[in-house]
């Protein structure tokens, strides 16, 4: 059960804007959303998170909804090494727990010339 | 980020074989570190989570005798598939989360291990 949902994928050209989409309609109130991505026979790679505000790191910036129940992802300036699947996924915000990871199905992005 | 190492990075196997797939933090100590598996063009499936100096948890349906777990100390991890068959042959992929320090409560992944069993 992986508590998001996200287009199975989306094209986008590269230089231009990259704005993946989720849902999460049953976030509770202590849980985070995080963004991954997984370059093809990589492991995942930490992209952001945030709990209700805004977060811009030097990867992406993480727009959340002020209800909480969806969020995007941006890539500024999308170049061909984003190519990759994006995992959209709550996850409890105690640290003092095992808070596990669990994915879904993710957005495959495809960047293109 | 923190650091987290995987070795092999790929194994070719006969069938009834086991084997050995370490996962070890190069930066930070883990206390806890999660396996998962991935077939071609799915997701990541979350086998166990191990905690150091204690047992795994496995995941429902995920063979306890199968897949061995140990978490021996705060850096390492390792899983061994006993005894593996091809529909074994899989990507293996840990990951580690630290207390403390630049690891606090993060994730972060190995390179993965892809397992290939005759």
């Amino acid at each position: 059960d992986a508590k998001t949902t996200q287009p199975p994928s989306m094209d986008c050209a590269e230089g231009r804007a990259a704005n993946l989409p989720c849902n999460h309609s049953t976030i509770s109130g202590n849980e985070y959303v995080y963004w991954y991505r997984q370059i093809h026979s990589q492991g995942p790679q930490y992209i952001i998170h945030g709990l209700k505000n805004n977060e811009t790191n030097e990867m992406a910036s993480l727009i959340i909804t002020e209800d909480r129940k969806s969020s995007t992802l941006i890539l500024p300036h999308a170049t061909l090494r984003d190519t990759a699947v994006y995992y959209c996924i709550v996850r409890d915000g105690n640290t003092g727990t095992a808070s596990k990871l669990t994915f879904g199905t993710g957005t495959r992005l495809q960047v293109t010339l | 980020g923190a650091v987290v190492s995987q070795h092999p990075s790929w194994v070719i196997c006969k069938s009834g074989t086991s084997v050995k797939i370490e996962c070890r933090s190069l930066d930070f100590q883990a206390t806890t570190m999660f396996w998962y598996r991935q077939f071609p063009k799915q997701s990541l499936m979350l086998m166990a989570t191990s905690n150091e100096g204690s047992k795994a948890t496995y995941e429902q349906g995920v063979e306890k005798d199968k897949f061995l777990i140990n978490h021996a100390s705060l850096t390492l991890s390792t899983l061994t598939v006993t005894s593996a068959h091809p529909e074994d042959s899989s990507f293996y992929i840990c990951s580690a989360r630290g207390l403390g320090g630049r690891a606090t409560g993060e994730l972060f992944f190995g390179e993965g291990s892809r397992l290939t069993v005759l």
